[in-house]
């Protein structure tokens, strides 16, 4: 089955430990895409990637951190510099022409 | 800038009957995608239905429609003989040719059996 895959479906961390978010997708997508969703609210765009090697920031980049070294791949850490990370966070992707994004099932983190 | 709005918060219906919701936009571009995903407690974002811009046709996906006005900037969806399964955020969102969504901030869909 092709799809999008994000693990782990809960996170807990600790103040000031980094943590990285993974995501997968076998769909063949050249671009990928990182959210976070606070409570109650809408998309906000962390990061995002149209090829391998090279990604972009998107509208509230600080306190994060990604890479791209394969297609299939493209991770996401939060760092301890992120002062409030406790948000819903979703990975998306998006092939060749097409301008819609799929999306994975999403990594709830929480700062204890 | 390009902005999307959902000036409703929240929305209920009967269970069997129709509901609408609303969506505006504001862009300069001509050649634009939008879209209605649908968020249910799970909290998967799916897609339920696209748009082009270019194409007078308003799009349809079973019980699901909208009713796209270019002119005044309005991408409604309406939802046919709503179900329980129905009961979900639901955000509206465009894309242009740099295909970075811009998301309205959502609509709430209550179901009442």
């Amino acid at each position: 089955d092709g799809g999008i895959t994000q693990s782990p479906k809960y996170l807990f961390r600790k103040e000031g430990q980094n943590v990285t978010l993974s995501c997968e997708q076998n769909l063949n997508h050249d671009a990928m895409y990182w959210y976070r969703q606070d409570p109650g609210q809408g998309l906000r765009l962390i990061y995002y990637s149209q090829i391998v090697n090279d990604f972009q920031k998107g509208d509230i980049a600080e306190g994060y951190s990604v890479s791209r070294e394969k297609k299939e791949s493209f991770p996401l850490t939060v760092t301890s510099a992120q002062k409030n990370p406790t948000a819903f966070y979703l990975c998306a992707s998006r092939g060749g022409r097409l301008a819609e994004q799929f999306f994975g099932p999403g990594t709830r983190l929480t700062v204890l | 800038a390009q902005t999307v709005t959902q000036s409703q918060p929240e929305m209920s219906v009967q269970e069997a009957e129709t509901v609408t919701l609303s969506c505006t936009y504001d862009t300069s571009e001509s050649d634009y995608y939008l879209f209605w995903y649908k968020q249910p407690p799970s909290r998967q974002m799916i897609l339920v239905i696209r748009q082009e811009a270019y194409k007078q046709q308003n799009a349809t996906e079973n019980r699901f429609s909208v009713n796209f006005q270019k002119a005044a900037k309005s991408f409604s969806l309406k939802i046919s003989d709503s179900q329980l399964g129905d009961a979900a955020m639901y955000f509206c969102a465009y894309v242009y040719s740099n295909y970075q969504l811009i998301w309205g901030a959502g609509t709430k869909l209550i179901i009442k059996p």
